[in-house]
């Protein structure tokens, strides 16, 4: 099985603009969460999608937002970028949610650079 | 609130020697999960090792072992035989036991191994 893939996987936007990051889950995985990893603040959750909705969201400003699709791919988008939106954004999917133990599996993420 | 703590920015073993990387953590569920995550330079996460609350063996992977004290909540990976590939970064992570994805990271701890 293909592994958890994203795009692109590198990313130079200006300050002010939006972009958006596509996440492609493991076939099969219906659960697929993301991160915010920076040197400062670490690996930080942003949210999480089961079937189109999101279950699970983490503090951050509403500039950042997610969606998922009826095939289980996730995008991810910031508006109006700051400097410090400066991350790697990891993306990682999982099969089940009702079971007792889900292993995610992460993507190579996404590295951003604002300018 | 869940909190993920590791004490030690940094670590360094000899190879085939043997080294332990601490964690702990605070959480007022009595049921979840911790995991090791590795994060070798510019490449994807990959899980080590998972603990289940509930059992109190601790868990083994091959050299890969943990110390997992409940009651302290203190959870330490052991590298048995260290080798040149194990030089990543290692996170510790908490996940509670249902209806989430969510992991809730440490700071990670930078292992160099020294040939």
């Amino acid at each position: 099985k293909a592994g958890v893939t994203q795009t692109p996987r590198y990313l130079i936007k200006t300050r002010g603009q939006q972009v958006t990051l596509s996440c492609s889950p493991i076939s099969g995985h219906r659960s697929v969460s993301w991160y915010q990893q920076t040197p400062g603040q670490g690996l930080q959750f942003l949210f999480e999608y089961f079937s189109e909705t999101q279950r699970n969201k983490g503090n951050f400003p509403g500039r950042f937002s997610g969606r998922q699709f009826s095939n289980s791919r996730s995008e991810m988008n910031v508006s109006t970028l700051e400097l410090g939106d400066s991350a790697l954004y990891l993306c990682a999917s999982s099969p089940l949610v009702a079971s007792s133990y889900n292993e995610q599996f992460f993507g190579p993420g996404t590295r951003l650079t604002v300018l | 609130a869940q909190t993920v703590t590791q004490s030690q920015p940094e670590m360094s073993v000899q190879e085939a020697e043997t080294v332990t990387l601490s964690c702990t953590y605070d959480t007022s569920e009595s049921d979840y999960y911790l995991f090791w995550y590795k994060q070798p330079p510019s490449r994807q996460m990959i899980l080590v090792i998972r603990q289940e609350a509930y059992k109190q063996q601790n868990a083994t992977e091959n050299r890969f072992s943990v110390n997992f004290q409940k009651a302290a909540k203190s959870f330490s990976l052991k590298i048995s035989d260290s080798q040149l590939g194990d030089a990543a970064m290692y996170f510790c992570a908490y996940r509670s036991p249902m209806g989430t994805d969510k992991l809730i990271f440490g700071t990670g701890t930078r292992l160099q191994v020294f040939p």
